[in-house]
């Protein structure tokens, strides 16, 4: 079964910071789903890529899906106290059934 | 508006009940879907259902069952509870199979 490898598993860094997440997994993703999740509330959807090579920014958050659609990462820029959350990858395992990496947990220090 | 909301948002009850949760989305979506997300944060599928196919996953105990009156809602029926069952339980729903899901904001379960 397909499997998905986030890393690292929890992050710190000063306000201010740039960092990034990364997700791999074990097979070709055909549709990989960036998700954030603030403690104790819902998931919030922030970007989907699906061809090898893209590449998708939104404000100060860009991800990118390598060639081969194996590999992931989410690049914060200059990061704020409103970027902590844990942030989840996940992929369709077949109609649109997404599983979900182990998540990372950030937290940006003011 | 919520797009998709769920009751209640948390809920405490004893082992050996039977509990449902709602979830009710006004996006118009065709597909909804049950995720659970255990203590370590790991999210996984339950449930996926739309008005045609219900797919479910396997490693799902027969306990759970989900009930849909109507496109818009797709509860999350639980016979039995067992201490196992304490987790965080997301509903989402999508336009299409393929498509963004839009989550909800989740309902704590505890089984004490």
């Amino acid at each position: 079964s397909q499997e998905l490898e986030q890393s690292p598993q929890s992050l710190i860094v000063q306000e201010g910071k740039n960092l990034t997440i990364n997700c791999t997994s074990s097979k070709t993703l055909y549709g990989l789903y960036w998700y954030k999740q603030k403690y104790g509330e819902g998931l919030i959807f922030l970007m989907m890529l699906q061809k090898g090579g893209e590449e998708k920014s939104h404000e100060k958050i860009t991800a990118k899906l390598d060639e081969k659609k194996q590999q992931s990462s989410l690049h914060i820029t200059a990061s704020q106290p409103s970027h902590a959350g844990i942030y989840l990858c996940g992929a369709d395992g077949g109609a649109n059934n997404l599983f979900f990496g182990t998540g990372t947990r950030l937290t940006v220090i003011p | 508006d919520t797009a998709v909301s769920q009751t209640p948002k948390y809920l405490v009850t004893q082992m050996g009940n039977d509990k449902s949760i709602k979830c009710e989305q006004n996006l118009g979506h065709d597909t909804m879907y049950w995720y659970k997300q255990d203590s370590k944060k790991f999210l996984k599928i339950m449930f996926s259902y739309n008005n045609k196919e219900l797919i479910i996953n396997e490693t799902v105990p027969n306990r759970f069952s989900p009930k849909s009156p109507d496109k818009a809602h797709l509860n999350l029926h639980i016979n039995s509870l067992e201490l196992g069952d304490s987790a965080v339980y997301f509903c989402a729903s999508s336009r299409r199979s393929g498509g963004e899901q839009f989550f909800g904001p989740g309902t704590r379960l505890t089984v004490l």
